[in-house]
């Protein structure tokens, strides 16, 4: 079983809709939790972390976490055409290192 | 947010050549590491360090080094360029784990092309 699990997408989503990405994590004991946006060519870039569970907003995104499930959630609300890109979760496992999954390319569809 | 800065953001390169791809940050963090990605793939961590005189091999096998003798300064190096090395080389950084927050934030990455 992989560390951290993501589905690869593509995921098509109309704009101005509500974009929902998942993630599922192997480690019980993990307590940190990130989610990176990626755009074609570019380097990762940190858009929210999660260290409690329950929900975390900011702007048009909210992550969700539930540590019983080992799941964690990204929100995109009010999908925009600039928000099409790969979305990576990550995970901060017992031996403190951060564990990428391999991400889910989302596309907001004009 | 931390500051982490690459150089040189492209670079191509002859087969045998040795190349050094520069890392610094300027957040005083202790932990960095390099990422080799290719285009569309996922992330590979390559090395690794916990700090000044510490490294280590991460979980994809490569044919480079590194070397952590300041703090802010993690640089790479590939004694004998081969096509095979062509891809993009990320480097990442992350502070002391307090209340909770080990945030890793990456440099803008270095194309390499190896002809």
């Amino acid at each position: 079983q992989k560390e951290v699990e993501q589905n690869s997408g593509p995921l098509s989503v109309p704009e101005g809709a509500i974009a929902s990405l998942n993630c599922t994590y192997s480690d019980r004991v993990s307590q940190s939790f990130f989610w990176y946006r990626q755009y074609s060519g570019k380097s990762p870039e940190l858009i929210m972390s999660i260290y409690s569970n329950g929900d975390k907003e900011d702007g048009r995104f909210t992550a969700q976490l539930n540590k019983a499930s080992q799941y964690v959630s990204l929100l995109i609300r009010d999908s925009q055409p600039s928000d099409s890109a790969t979305y990576l979760c990550a995970v901060l496992n017992r031996d403190d290192k951060i564990i990428f999954g391999k991400g889910t390319r989302l596309h907001i569809l004009p | 947010e931390a500051d982490i800065y690459q150089t040189p953001r492209y670079l191509v390169i002859g087969t045998g050549k040795k190349i050094t791809l520069e890392c610094s940050q300027t957040m005083g963090h202790d932990k960095m590491y390099w990422y080799q990605q290719d285009p569309g793939m996922e992330l590979h961590l390559i090395h690794y360090s916990y700090g000044v005189n510490s490294t280590e091999k991460g979980d994809l096998s490569s044919e480079s080094t590194v070397s952590r003798i300041r703090t802010e300064h993690f640089p790479l190096t590939l004694e004998s360029a081969r096509p095979s090395h062509t891809s993009q080389y990320l480097c990442a950084s992350s502070g002391p784990r307090t209340g909770g927050y080990n945030e890793q934030f990456f440099g803008p990455g270095t194309r390499l092309t190896v002809l």
